[in-house]
């Protein structure tokens, strides 16, 4: 079945750093992947999101390309915000007519951004 | 828009007990999916509902079940509880056009 493995953590980073969170995928055929964030206390929030191979989603400064080659979705952030702190996960989405709706999310990853 | 509003917030049950949690989608969105969070499990899905009725079901254990209404608001209802459904319960909206969740702020369930 569907799968999505994300990078060990936590992490903790200065404010500034660069960030990068790895999240690979198995899935068939050509699902869309996302990215969504949950600050404490809170439910997630979309971050952003790919539909096919080769895209790039962005948001907040924040990226990350759909590679199909390497089934891969990783999150990067130029310079890094103590707001940043938050718990990150990658998903995926399987399309397929008249049913769907599934996501299949990784374990999550802690980031916490020291002023 | 509005967004996903989820109630109660949070609820203390003890075992035995049962317990209804309300989700209401964004305007317009006909699906409603349900999940639940566990520091052990993760977000795992619970089951999806378009045009009442129920499209898809995770591997949950009977005592989880759901329903939605004719204006897309949607239940779940879990049935003699026990200590491990403790949980934060998320209720997602999808966009048709797109196939994208959003997520409500959950229902925090502690059970006792």
């Amino acid at each position: 079945g569907d799968s999505v493995t994300q990078m060990e953590g936590p992490v903790t980073l200065s404010e500034e750093a660069f960030l990068t969170i790895n999240c690979t995928y198995t899935a068939t055929g050509y699902p869309s992947l996302f990215w969504y964030v949950q600050y404490p206390g809170e439910g997630l929030q979309l971050l952003l999101k790919a539909t096919k191979a080769d895209d790039k989603g962005s948001n907040k400064g924040f990226e990350a390309t759909y590679r199909k080659e390497t089934t891969s979705f990783h999150l990067e952030k130029g310079s890094v915000q103590v707001s940043d702190s938050a718990v990150y996960f990658c998903a995926l989405l399987q399309s397929f007519t008249g049913a769907n709706s599934k996501l299949t999310f990784g374990k999550g990853i802690t980031l916490s951004v020291r002023p | 828009k509005a967004g996903v509003t989820q109630t109660p917030r949070y609820l203390i049950k003890t075992r035995g007990q049962q317990v209804t949690l309300s989700c209401s989608p964004i305007s317009g969105h006909r699906s409603v999916s349900w999940y639940q969070q566990t520091p052990g499990q993760g977000l795992q899905f619970l089951f999806e509902y378009f045009s009442e009725t129920q499209r898809n079901k995770g591997n949950f254990p009977g005592r989880f079940s759901g329903r939605q209404f004719s204006n897309s608001r949607s239940e779940m209802n879990v049935s003699t509880l026990e200590l491990g459904d403790s949980a934060l319960y998320l209720c997602a909206s999808t966009e048709g056009r797109t196939d994208t969740q959003y997520f409500g702020p959950g229902t925090r369930l502690t059970v006792l």
